[in-house]
């Protein structure tokens, strides 16, 4: 089993709608847990953390965490096509392979 | 501020030739220093992190060595490449105390031919 594993995609959303990714993890002790986005030939850029159970919201972004089902998800409202790129979980220095993002005009 | 480089940009280098990539963080002290690979397609695979001078934790036992002669400066080295050593590397820096996300540098695309 993968330390963190993301299914790999392509998600294809219209602009405007609700992009859900989805993130499980086999680490029972994690207290960390990220969200990264990655443009095409680009470095990855943290755009979500969160350490407790329940919601986190910023700005168009929600993350998601359940501990109990090693659970981690990130919800993009109002898609926008500006949104397209690859989208890293990570769980303390692990990361899965990302979901692959693209958003419609 | 905080500001990480990170240089080469681009390498192509033949096999067997030695390797050595530089990253170097401003505007913080102590900081958590890391080297990432990126296999094209792939997630990130930690290969080294240090939390002080001096003091290297290698996750993948291969050809590649770290080092850190400075509290802001990360070096990672090769003697000779293998064409496996192809791949997207990348310094990252996060707080010292905490549990904090990372900030990456602009990467590596190393090319072993």
């Amino acid at each position: 089993q993968k330390e963190v594993e993301q299914n790999s995609g392509p998600l294809s959303v219209p602009e405007g709608a609700i992009a859900s990714l989805n993130c499980t993890y086999s680490d029972r002790v994690s207290q960390s847990f990220f969200w990264y986005r990655q443009y095409s030939g680009k470095s990855p850029e943290l755009i979500m953390s969160i350490y407790s159970n329940g919601d986190k919201e910023d700005g168009r972004f929600t993350a998601q965490l359940n501990k109990a089902s090693q659970y981690v998800s990130l919800l993009i409202r109002d898609s926008q096509p500006s949104d397209s790129a690859t989208y890293l979980c990570a769980v303390r220095t692990r990361f899965g392979a990302g979901t692959r993002l693209t958003v419609k005009p | 501020s905080q500001t990480i480089h990170q240089w080469p940009a681009t390498l192509v280098q033949p096999v067997g030739s030695p390797l050595s990539l530089e990253c170097t963080v401003e505007g913080t002290s102590n900081p958590n220093l890391y080297w990432y690979r990126q296999a094209a397609g792939r997630g990130l695979q930690l290969l080294f992190y240090s939390v002080g001078i001096g003091q290297i934790s290698s996750e993948v036992p291969q050809n590649l060595s770290a080092s850190r002669p400075q509290d802001r400066q990360f070096i990672l080295s090769s003697k000779k490449l293998l064409l496996s050593d192809s791949g997207f590397y990348l310094c990252a820096w996060s707080k010292h105390t905490g549990n904090y996300g990372y900030t990456f540098g602009s990467g590596t695309r190393l090319t072993v031919v």
